[in-house]
């Protein structure tokens, strides 16, 4: 399977306690995107990294969220000291710069319920 | 402000008939128009992706549209399955390197 991957798919968790996904994307494609999206919404976007540097942020993304990036290949999306309102669907995307539209790859999310 | 508004928020249809979903969008500057399909439970899955210059892709049995003068886009499904049942994600990208903008989705139910 050559697609973006994200592990775990479902978690399930505790007011307050951490928990981390991971995203593998497309093996050639240096952009990697995270997204959060709640029922019935639209994703919304959290970080996006070119290579192994995060370029941009949104206000989303609360000092208990940190997200890396290594090695510019796969990256993780932690979450500090979770909430309930931090349930959601996180999804990951990549894309490549080089030619072509840019167009997003999406994985098929991890999915969070905090308890 | 760049904004892309999606119409209807859902809608029924009865299994083998057609139905067109519509796409607003007040992004500049434009660069590309994305269609996604997103199972429950799964992540967005393109459909198509138009540039200004194109009026009309097709995708089997989805045919988008894209007017930039009037920064309008639909997606026409013909036929339609019971597999189609998803919601349907319009994203603008403003500039060449640009932000995407996401609509907030047209739930789509097909009923045998």
């Amino acid at each position: 399977d050559t697609g973006v991957s994200q592990d775990p798919r479902h978690k399930i968790t505790k007011r307050g306690q951490n928990v981390t996904f991971r995203c593998d994307p497309i093996s050639e494609h240096n952009r990697l995107y995270w997204y959060r999206q709640t029922l019935g919404q639209g994703p919304e976007f959290l970080t996006y990294f070119q290579n192994e540097a995060q370029l941009e942020k949104s206000r989303l993304l609360s000092d208990r969220f940190s997200a890396e990036r290594p090695k510019g290949s796969f990256s993780t999306l932690e979450i500090q000291r979770t909430e309930q309102g931090d349930s959601a669907m996180y999804l990951c995307a990549s894309s490549s710069v080089v030619g072509g539209t840019g167009e997003l790859f999406f994985g098929e999310g991890s999915r969070l319920t905090v308890l | 402000k760049n904004q892309v508004e999606q119409s209807p928020q859902s809608l029924i249809i009865l299994e083998g008939k057609n139905c067109t979903l519509q796409c607003n969008y007040t992004v500049s500057p434009f660069s590309n128009l994305r269609w996604y399909k997103q199972d429950t439970g799964r992540g967005p899955v393109s459909l198509t992706i138009m540039t200004f210059s194109e009026n009309t892709k097709s995708n089997g049995r989805y045919t988008a549209t894209l007017d930039a003068d009037t920064k309008q886009s639909s997606l026409h499904i013909t036929a339609s399955q019971l597999s189609d049942s998803a919601s349907y994600i319009c994203v603008v990208r403003s500039g060449s390197q640009g932000n995407l903008i996401f609509g907030k989705g047209t739930k789509l139910s097909v009923k045998p």
